[in-house]
Order: C-alpha cells, then structure tokens, then sequence
C-alpha cells in the first residue's frame, strides 16, 4: 500500500526542540517530493517546505524559512521536520504529503497521498 | 510570492444544488493549480489536478476549469458527505494554497 505514515502526538514546552517524522513506503521515495503543511487549530492549510529526497533539494516557504528545518533519510524512507526551539505559536497539526501517483511526472505537485497527521502541542 | 484568494469564505446549499468556488492567483499559473477536500479531523484529499483533471477514484460530479489566474471548482450536485472545507493550491513553481471554503447543507 502507497502511504505516508507520521510519528505520534508531541507535548512540549517553549524553547524545546522537536523533529517529527514521515515515513513514505510502497513507491520509489527517492522519485517524489514530500511536503509539509501546517494546519492552526481552525485553520486553513499553509505551506511550510518540500524536499526532493532523491538528491535532498529543499525548498521553504517564505513565512517558513529559517523557523525549521526539513530533511530526509532516503536509507530509510523518511523525512523529517524539526524546530531547534518551540514557541507556543507552532500549537498546530503538521501534515506530509506526496506525490507518487503523478507517475513520471513527479514535478506535478499534486500531493495525492497525505500522512495521518501530527499534532505538535507547545505550552508552558 | 505568488497569492491566491477564494471565494466564498463559506456557502451553505442544498442537496442537489450546484455549488462554485472560485480562485484567483495574483499572477500567471498557467494551469498549475489543484483542489482538495478536507472533513473535520482528516488530511485533505486530492479531488483536481492541473486545473480540470479529476483525481483516480473521485466522483464526476466534481471538476474544475480555468488557467491563467482565474480557477472555477464545481459541485454539480451537492451531497451530504460531500460536506467540508474545499482549498485551491497552485504550484507554479512552489506552492500557496488559497484560504478554503466551508461548504455546509442548507
């Protein structure tokens, strides 16, 4: 089965450090970007990154760059998001996404499989 | 950075109804935009890619059309489970998405 399978739950305090992860499996991970989406509480969906994992080419947001970090570990499928220090303002569901559907033409960025989603709680 | 505006913020129909969102970009996408679905409490769903293409598996009863910076997503027949909150997202060549639409039944 083509899915994207994220790490559970996180409560933390301001000033933490998090990575939470996205582990792809069923198709070429290296041939497809991933993608990372930022979900507010009663909010819409803001774009945060992508990377290409087959050679790590990443690209951030504007709103996003500098505030994490994306990466991934093509050995074993999965890329990451990371925070070096959590304010309350990241409170939020964290979702990846993918495109492997898009078949050979994966500069598509339809995201067409999505993981289940993180939720990240920040708060003192 | 490229923007993209929807409209309405929200719209209540009936079942049956037709139902239109609209989306604008700030600039040319060519036909680089897609639309999803997302319910309460789960991922967004892929419905339309590249502006009119339907996704593998989703009824007919969606579409979409446009290119340029003027995008239509339809619903020709509104269904109860077809409640939730619709985005439009371009790719040209990273990514925006628009700020969704709440579609409930009247």
């Amino acid at each position: 089965e083509v899915q994207l399978v994220q790490s559970g739950a996180e409560v933390k305090k301001p000033g933490e450090s998090l990575k939470i992860s996205c582990k792809g499996s069923g198709y070429s991970f290296t041939s497809y970007w991933i993608g990372w989406v930022r979900q507010m509480p009663g909010k819409g969906l803001e774009w945060m990154g992508i990377i290409y994992p087959g050679d790590s080419d990443t690209r951030y947001s504007p709103s996003f760059q500098g505030q994490v970090t994306i990466s991934a570990d093509k050995s074993i499928s999965t890329a990451y998001l990371q925070w070096s220090s959590l304010k309350a303002s990241d409170t939020a569901m964290y979702y990846c996404a993918s495109n492997p559907r898009r078949g050979y033409n994966p500069s598509i960025l339809a995201f067409d499989i999505w993981g289940q989603g993180t939720m990240v709680t920040v708060s003192s | 950075d490229i923007q993209m505006t929807q409209s309405p913020s929200s719209l209540s129909a009936s079942v049956g109804d037709r139902v239109t969102i609209t989306c604008q970009a700030s600039q040319d996408i060519s036909n680089y935009l897609n639309w999803y679905q997302q319910k309460p409490g789960k991922a967004p769903k892929l419905l339309i890619y590249d502006a009119s293409n339907l996704e593998t598996g989703v009824p007919s009863r969606f579409s979409g059309s446009g290119s340029g910076t003027d995008f239509t997503f339809t619903i020709s027949s509104l269904q109860p489970e077809d409640i939730a909150t619709y985005y439009c997202q371009q790719y040209a060549p990273w990514v925006t998405f628009g700020p969704g639409t709440k579609v409930d039944i009247k």
